[in-house]
């Protein structure tokens, strides 16, 4: 147990709608990364917080957005889903140097 | 632009062979870390190493070592006596320091056999 979080672990939804994507670092740790793991793209960072701040984008689509809250929990807000956005997203905390992987999110766009 | 390429998509090998897994990287920058992550089986994502551009030495942890070579801009990855448990995809990475930004391999999936 990695002891990130994330929620839900498998989500099903149709093309056009909108969702959330939740995760919970490890206690203590100030960095949330979120990532995509698709068969088309490959494993891919989107973006990162650091203590409640916007760090770094990646390959984020406009349509997708993040934000990481006081009590240091993050959410991915995916939005106008498209087909393509079908895959396994996962939030990783950072501390010593390590990174912790959540479990992932299965995402399945119909 | 960096870049990172895992030429190997795939490696099969037998229990307790030594098995090296390639990745070569691309950078302009200076200064900039690598990274391994194995990805089982069952899903998650696991760091293995993080390794500093200015940190040449090879590491060993158990049957896992690294080669870092700044000369053919490569990081390489051995297991040595393979076993059917290191059967995953292995995934190499780059981030250049301050963007805080990640550059992954496409992955080689390895197949201990018993």
């Amino acid at each position: 147990d990695s002891g990130v979080t994330q929620t839900p672990k498998h989500l099903i939804t149709a093309t056009g709608q909108r969702v959330t994507l939740r995760c919970s670092p490890r206690s203590g740790d100030l960095s949330v990364y979120w990532y995509q793991q698709s068969l088309d793209q490959g494993l891919q960072f989107l973006i990162q917080y650091y203590n409640g701040e916007e760090r770094a984008k990646g390959n984020i689509l406009e349509r997708f957005s993040a934000q990481q809250f006081p009590d240091l929990h993050s959410e991915l807000n995916l939005s106008s889903l498209e087909l393509g956005d079908s895959a396994l997203y996962f939030c990783a905390s950072e501390g010593q140097e390590t990174q912790y992987f959540g479990p992932g999110t299965r995402l399945l766009v119909l | 632009a960096q870049k990172v390429t895992q030429a190997q998509t795939e490696i099969s090998v037998v229990e307790k062979e030594d098995v090296t897994l390639d990745c070569v990287y691309e950078t302009r920058d200076t200064t900039y870390y690598l990274f391994w992550y194995k990805q089982p089986p069952s899903g998650e994502l696991v760091f293995l190493i993080r390794r500093n551009s200015f940190d040449e030495q090879n590491e060993i942890s158990g049957r896992y070592s690294w080669n870092f070579q700044k000369s053919t801009s490569s990081f390489n990855f051995t297991i040595t006596a393979s076993q059917v448990v290191d059967s995953a995809v292995y995934f190499c990475a780059l981030s250049v320091k301050g963007t805080y930004k990640y550059i992954f391999g496409t992955g080689t999936r390895l197949k201990v056999l018993a």
